[in-house]
């Protein structure tokens, strides 16, 4: 397999600009995550889903922020509209079971709102 | 609500040196715990994933030990070298298959 799949790497978009990332989990696995990385505030789950369901979307910011799983092998994460202080890595992560196994991450995608 | 806290936050060791990072987790109601690692402008890589039933977990020059009682898990790397140097992350799972992680802890090992 080859591994979880995030696109783009690289994002620059303008302030009020829709972006969407991607994310394909490995497969078989049936919990994804979503996680935003910054210096100030590390690692920060955003949403994460169980079989396409989203389970917990507590630490989604705002209502700028959503996200989908319309199948078991591709989810979204959408932010309309961007502002700079959207900036950051954001980080698909896929694991099978929950916590029975390990969480696998992707690459991330470097987002940057100007 | 799960806080997971990593000391020291910055780690600077001469090559050879073993060494212990810490985590710690305030709801001790966890499944499993994982350590990640994380190069510069990279993701993650699973280092070790410890089950709830597990007081550790070795792989090569790592063991972690987790302490399920007193909210504590320790990762020790034996023998430094300069490839360590990374972040290291802990994470604890909550049994809905939630992953909370700590602040991380910059490892630099000197040559």
């Amino acid at each position: 397999d080859a591994g979880v799949i995030q696109s783009p790497r690289h994002e620059v978009t303008e302030m009020g600009q829709e972006v969407t990332l991607r994310c394909k989990p490995i497969s078989g696995h049936d919990y994804l995550f979503w996680y935003r990385q910054t210096m100030m505030r590390g690692l920060e789950l955003l949403i994460y889903f169980n079989n396409n369901v989203p389970i917990d979307d507590s630490g989604m910011p705002e209502d700028r922020f959503s996200a989908k799983m319309p199948n078991a092998s591709f989810s979204t994460l959408k932010i309309q509209p961007s502002e700079p202080r959207d900036s950051a890595v954001y980080f698909c992560a896929s694991s099978f079971g929950g916590a029975v196994t390990e969480a696998f991450f992707g690459q991330g995608t470097r987002l940057t709102v100007v | 609500k799960q806080e997971v806290t990593q000391i020291p936050a910055a780690l600077s060791v001469p090559e050879g040196e073993n060494l212990v990072l810490n985590c710690s987790f305030t709801d001790s109601a966890i499944y499993n715990l994982q350590w990640f690692r994380q190069d510069p402008g990279k993701g993650l890589t699973s280092l070790l994933l410890i089950q709830s039933s597990q007081r550790e977990q070795t792989s090569g020059r790592l063991n972690a030990s987790l302490d399920k009682s007193s909210g504590r898990s320790t990762l020790y790397i034996a023998a430094s070298q300069p490839g360590d140097s990374a972040t290291y992350l802990c994470a604890v799972y909550d049994n809905t298959g939630k992953l909370i992680f700590g602040q991380g802890t910059t490892l630099q090992v000197k040559p």
